[in-house]
Order: C-alpha cells, then sequence, then structure tokens
C-alpha cells in the first residue's frame, strides 16, 4: 500500500470543527483513502472512506483533492471524546491495513 | 454476534509458556486480521486470512508465532515460548470481501492484553 503523511499531533477546541489533512502523493488508481481513530485503551474504529468524490456520514466528512494526492477529515464540531489518534490508510486490496503513526489529535474544553 | 469478540481480555504468563488467543468474527466476515499493539507504539500487522487460508504470513515476527482459521469463522493465534518482548495488546478484526476490496472496512475487536513476566 502507498504510503500516507499525517502530522503528529493537533490541537483544537471543543465544539469547533477540525481539519485534519493527510497527504498521498503516491496513492493509485484504485486506492481508497480510509480513515480509522483509536480512542485511548481502545481498538481502532472506522470513521469514513472514499475514492474519488467527497463523502459524508453521520461522524465525520472526508473531502478529497481533484489529484488525490492529498485529502483532508473533518469533524464538523469536536467534542471531548473525539480526542483519539487518527490514522489515514490507503487501501487497494484485500489485504491488512497498513498503520502509520497518525495524528494525535487534542481537545481543549 | 454484533461485533468481534476477543478473548481473553487480559492474560498474564510467565515466560517460556504457551498461550492461545482467540477471535470470534462478525457472521459472515470472509476475512480476518491479527495486529499487534506494544505499549506506546503503532499498529503492526501480523497476518490476515481469506477464509479459512493465510495467503501472507510474513508478518508474524518469528516462528514462534502461528495462527489458525476453521469454518471460516473462529481465529486462534498461537505464541510459543512466550518471551518479554511478546507482551502487547493482540486485536483481532474481521470484514466483508467484496469485489471491490479496497473498499472493504475493517471492524476491530477490544484486544487481548498479554503480560509477559
Amino acid at each position: 500500500d502507498a504510503k500516507t503523511t499525517q502530522p503528529n499531533s493537533m490541537e483544537s477546541n471543543e465544539e469547533e470543527p477540525v481539519h485534519l489533512p493527510c497527504n498521498h502523493s503516491t496513492i493509485s488508481g484504485t486506492d481508497y483513502i480510509h480513515w480509522y481513530r483509536q480512542l485511548p485503551s481502545q481498538g481502532p474504529e472506522y470513521v469514513i472512506h472514499g475514492l474519488t468524490s467527497n463523502v459524508n456520514n453521520r461522524m465525520a466528512s472526508l473531502a478529497i483533492a481533484e489529484d488525490r494526492k492529498s485529502s483532508t477529515l473533518i469533524l464538523h464540531r469536536a467534542t471531548l471524546r473525539d480526542a483519539a489518534v487518527y490514522y489515514c490508510i490507503l487501501r487497494g486490496g484485500a489485504d491488512g491495513l497498513t498503520f502509520g503513526k497518525g495524528t494525535h489529535l487534542i481537545i481543549q474544553p | 454476534g454484533a461485533g468481534v469478540s476477543q478473548s481473553p481480555s487480559n492474560k498474564v504468563t510467565e515466560k517460556g509458556k504457551d498461550v492461545e488467543l482467540r477471535c470470534d468474527p462478525i457472521s459472515g466476515h470472509t476475512a480476518l486480521y491479527w495486529y499487534r499493539q506494544r505499549l506506546g507504539q503503532g499498529l503492526e500487522f501480523l497476518i490476515y486470512f481469506q477464509g479459512n487460508s493465510a495467503p501472507d504470513k510474513s508478518g508474524l515476527p518469528s516462528d514462534r508465532f502461528s495462527a489458525e482459521r476453521t469454518g471460516e469463522s473462529v481465529s486462534t493465534l498461537t505464541i510459543q515460548r512466550t518471551q518479554q518482548e511478546d507482551s502487547a495488546v493482540y486485536l483481532c478484526a474481521s470484514s466483508q470481501q467484496g469485489v471491490l476490496s479496497g473498499a472493504n472496512v475493517l471492524t476491530f475487536g477490544a484486544g487481548s492484553r498479554l503480560t509477559v513476566l
């Protein structure tokens, strides 16, 4: 799977929007962009994924650049419960997801 | 079941003993994955099963580690002659496998925390 680059950490205030960036300049045409998050002392949980078009679900929105070399996970109104490590992962096949270091999101009350 | 179930949730063992960790995937999920996460570290991919077959075992850290899956359901990860560096949380995940493999989403269990004294 192609590599992704994320900031090590980001900080935001509660009830404000959060934009988490991810660069994936070597993405291939068949790679899906997945986002997972891991809350403290828990297993990872799925957040959202997309291929080319922007995606929305109850948890977040995913904005994908037109050239697909970057994407942004958007949490519209952060809560303390959103404090977690967020992973941006490219997936082209059925084999296991390769998790990088992710972005440690800190939410200030 | 409703989610991925792993057992035991916690296991403390002595160095040199064998341990077995169990994963019950979501019913109907044909793909199953094992990961390891040492304290404060990222997730390390170990192995995945498509049905009962493991196409790629290269992620297993050593020949002390083995895994099997039966009935396209339960999987067992076995660690023989445990060492202190095996201490970690072992996470299992499952997913459906459709034609568009890259789109399939993994659902993780809560993990089995292994401590080797």
